[in-house]
């Protein structure tokens, strides 16, 4: 049973590009989390969606960042014109709709902006 | 608005010395605790977990937490630690209220001097 599936795993981008994160759950589940990890700092959370519905946005910024999670394929982090600070791991969980309390965690997507 | 704090950003521990990782939540209801586990340039791990049942919770690699109601405290123990514990340790709390959502703490760096 593979695990939450992120892709890519590095990626460089030079300040103006846009970046597309990607973000494949676990099998069987069906929510989605997104986390923000910047150098020396905790996990910071961004959104929460289930297929189709954003439950929960309140950590996302609100210009250049949008998240999704269609009902087939990976959920998509997408962040327009990006910029320095935009560096950073961004992590992605997942979790199944039952309150069985885990989330399981991809490696994470190192975004590097130049 | 729920809060995780973890106390501690940094502890240095010598090896096979005991430690103890403090981790504070908020909450006026019951809540469902977590300690994650983080490598360095890798996802999050679960720890251990506390939904219900006994409050001394026994996770992998022999670490063991003590929910207390009353402190609102859930802090993490090992008796002995080794080289490999040397990582990044994160507290979480996901109150049922909510949904499924899930509150991280900043992390406590753990490293363990030979």
């Amino acid at each position: 049973n593979a695990g939450v599936m992120q892709n890519p795993r590095h990626l460089v981008r030079r300040r103006g590009q846009e970046a597309r994160l990607r973000c494949s759950p676990m099998k069987g589940h069906s929510h989605v989390y997104w986390y923000r990890q910047l150098p020396e700092e905790g996990l910071k959370f961004m959104v929460y969606l289930q297929k189709e519905n954003i439950i929960d946005e309140s950590g996302m910024p609100k210009e250049r960042f949008s998240a999704e999670f269609p009902k087939e394929g990976p959920s998509i982090l997408r962040i327009q014109q990006v910029v320095r600070g935009d560096s950073a791991a961004y992590f992605c969980a997942s979790a199944t709709s039952g309150r069985t309390g885990e989330l399981f965690f991809g490696e994470g997507s190192r975004l590097t902006v130049l | 608005a729920q809060s995780v704090t973890q106390l501690d950003s940094q502890v240095p521990v010598f090896e096979e010395a005991p430690v103890e990782l403090r981790c504070n939540y908020s909450s006026s209801v019951s809540v469902y605790l977590f300690w994650y586990v983080q490598y360095p340039n890798q996802g999050l791990q679960l720890l251990l977990k506390y939904l219900s049942g006994s409050t001394l919770v026994k996770g992998i690699n022999g670490f063991e937490a003590e929910f207390n109601k009353s402190q609102t405290s859930f802090h993490l123990r090992k008796p002995s630690v080794h080289i490999s514990d040397t990582a990044e340790y994160f507290c979480a709390v996901s109150p049922p209220s909510t949904g499924n959502q899930f509150y991280f703490g900043t992390g406590t760096s753990l490293t363990v001097i030979p």
